[in-house]
This record gives structure tokens, sequence and C-alpha cells, in this order.
């Protein structure tokens, strides 16, 4: 059964800090997602990654993936508020389309 | 359609009851996705329909729970004899399929089992 291990679960900082989140797996995947939930909506994905070691960039995002494609972090430079929600990552299998989901960090920026 | 639809987007049902919720899902994607969040959970995946080919149900938790997507558009989740622990947010997705392309969500719907 393949995993996906998220940490923090729970992250609490300043405006303008920087933080990192972390998905782990013993898993190999063929790509992993993240998505960012807010309350009341359903996950909107940020971005794929699917070669090992790439890294992207979404403003103060960036997303990186493990050389051996079995984890990701998330960094986050300068919090907003406007970054609170909760943080998915997703790992696609190998041998066909279906997405496995970590539960999660709740991510809250205090003004 | 612009984006996933999903109805009602909330549902109050008493125990026992069989509920019907419905994915509209976007023109033109082939894979259609059904998970379940309960509060403070990740998303537990349900069943999975890619084109024509038979549905993934494995994730499906009792042989209470059905779907079906017909003419491969719309989807239709089927709960019968509701319980309690059946109350969560279903959330459907859909996607063009095939590798590294993400999912897009509707905003689900709460069901709440009284």
């Amino acid at each position: 059964t393949q995993l996906l291990e998220q940490s923090p679960q729970f992250l609490s900082i300043q405006e303008g800090e920087n933080l990192t989140v972390y998905c782990n797996s013993s898993s190999v995947f063929s790509s992993l997602q993240w998505y960012r939930q807010e309350p009341g909506e359903g996950p909107v994905l940020l971005v794929t990654v699917v070669t090992g070691g790439e890294v992207k960039k979404l403003k103060r995002l960036t997303f990186q993936f493990g050389d051996a494609r079995k984890d990701s972090s998330l960094h986050i430079t300068a919090a907003q508020p406007g970054d609170t929600g909760l943080y998915l990552c997703a790992g696609e299998g190998r041998r066909d389309d279906k997405i496995i989901f970590g539960k999660g960090t709740r991510l809250h920026i205090l003004p | 359609g612009a984006g996933v639809s999903q109805s009602p987007s909330n549902k109050v049902t008493e125990k026992g009851k069989d509920v019907e919720l419905r994915c509209d899902p976007i023109s033109g994607h082939t894979a259609l996705y059904w998970y379940r969040q309960s509060l403070g959970q990740g998303l537990e995946f349900l069943i999975y329909f890619q084109g024509n080919s038979a549905p993934d149900k494995s994730g499906l938790p009792s042989d209470r729970f059905s779907a079906e997507r017909t003419g491969g558009s719309v989807s239709t989740l089927t709960i019968q004899r509701t319980q309690q622990e059946d109350s969560a947010v279903y959330l459907c997705a859909s996607s063009q399929g095939g590798t590294g392309y993400g999912y897009t969500f509707g905003s689900g719907t709460r069901l709440t089992v009284v």
C-alpha cells in the first residue's frame, strides 16, 4: 500500500517568515502534485512535478521533487496571511492514474 | 462546463435513507474520481472511472456504496442505508488522464447523516 506522510501536520507562523512542508513516501511515484484547499472548497492544484530532482517556482512558493521520486518539499518565502490553508501532496501511481493523498499540512499565517 | 460541478452542496439525511450525489465533470475530461474527506482528514479514494474501462472500485468502503458514470460524462455516487459514519464531504474530480495531469475538483457535497 502506498502511503504519503506529510509533516508538519500543523504550522502557525508570523507573516514574513519562511517555512518548509515535507511529503515523504517509501514508494516511487510517476508524478507528485501539491494542492491547496480552503474551507468549503475542493483542493486546487498548485503544481505537478514529474522528473526526479525537478524544482518549480510559483511566485513565493518553491516545489522540489526528490531525486528518487519518493518525496517532495514545498518552501514558502515571506509567508503572507493569504497563504493560510490546507496543503495536500498527492502522488500518482506508476501503474495507473490513480492519485493518493497525504493527510495535509494545515498552515496558518498570523498577520 | 468551465469547472467540475457537484450537487447538492449540502445534504442532511436520516440514518437508513439512500442518497445520491451528482458530479458533472469538465467537458472532454476522460477520467473522473470520487474521494471522501472526513473532518480534519486527508482525502480517501473511493472510485475512479477512465474512459470506457471498467471502473476501479477498490476504495469503496462497503457494498452500500456504488457509482456509475453515464455516457462518459456525469457521475452519480449512491449510498444506500446511510450510517452516521458516512458523514463527510464527498469530492469529485476530473482529469484529462495520463501521467502528470492534475485533478480539477468540485466544491464537494457535505453529507450529514442524523
